[in-house]
């Protein structure tokens, strides 16, 4: 059984680049959900993606934007990169609408250098 | 509220048993998850806790009260590999918000 997976594991971008993260949830996931780690800090959510919508944003400017595929993959871009986007993405994958099927299950991250 | 409060960081003995607390602010709590986190690695589920009362998995063990807004995490027969950050999330709608995470060092 595949876990979720994410490439690429590591990045190095300079300020102003443009840079899209890639994620294939668990199989049987429908549901894809990105957070942002900084070092030393809990994960920040930044947005979850169902049926291939946008459904729910955390409180993260409109240079954080995503897209889910109609195999559930999804992917993270940041435009117009600062050094403060420095850390670790995690996507997070669930089965919605089965109950005590939340569970979300994270991938192994993409860290990403902003320099 | 948004604010999940953890201890920043604990440390204990090889063998022994060890609590680590969770506080939230209970407006629009729908679930606590308690996730471990190795350096450099991503989270991984430990237990989820919805309705108040003691959830036993293992050596490791975790309690909720809703109306108090608190949560424990217990570690049993403490092993080296235990020393990690234990990361407590609460549920709002879909998402989860995190505390900034307990750094746990397990010492022989």
């Amino acid at each position: 059984d595949a876990g979720v997976t994410q490439s690429p594991t590591h990045l190095i971008k300079t300020r102003g680049q443009q840079v899209t993260l890639r994620c294939s949830p668990k199989s049987g996931h429908d549901t894809v959900s990105w957070y942002q780690q900084a070092l030393g800090q809990g994960p920040q959510f930044i947005f979850q993606y169902y049926e291939e919508e946008e459904r729910q944003r955390g409180n993260f400017p409109d240079r954080f934007s995503g897209h889910q595929f109609p195999n559930y993959s999804s992917e993270l871009n940041v435009n117009a990169l600062l050094l403060g986007d420095s850390a670790l993405y995690l996507c997070a994958s669930s089965l919605e609408g089965i109950q005590g099927g939340e569970t979300q299950y994270f991938g192994p991250g993409t860290r990403l250098l902003v320099l | 509220g948004q604010n999940i409060d953890q201890p920043t960081e604990m440390t204990a003995t090889e063998g022994a048993i060890v609590q680590i607390n969770c506080t939230y602010q209970t407006s629009g709590f729908n679930g606590l998850f308690w996730y471990q986190q190795h350096a450099g690695e991503a989270p991984t589920f430990l237990s989820y806790n919805v309705l108040d009362g003691l959830e036993e998995k293992g050596r490791f063990s975790s309690f909720l009260s809703r109306s108090k807004g608190y949560s424990y995490l217990l570690l049993k027969e403490l092993q080296m590999k235990d020393s990690a950050s234990y990361l407590c999330a609460v549920r709002r709608g879909g998402k989860l918000i995190f505390g900034q995470g307990t750094e746990l060092s397990v010492k022989p």
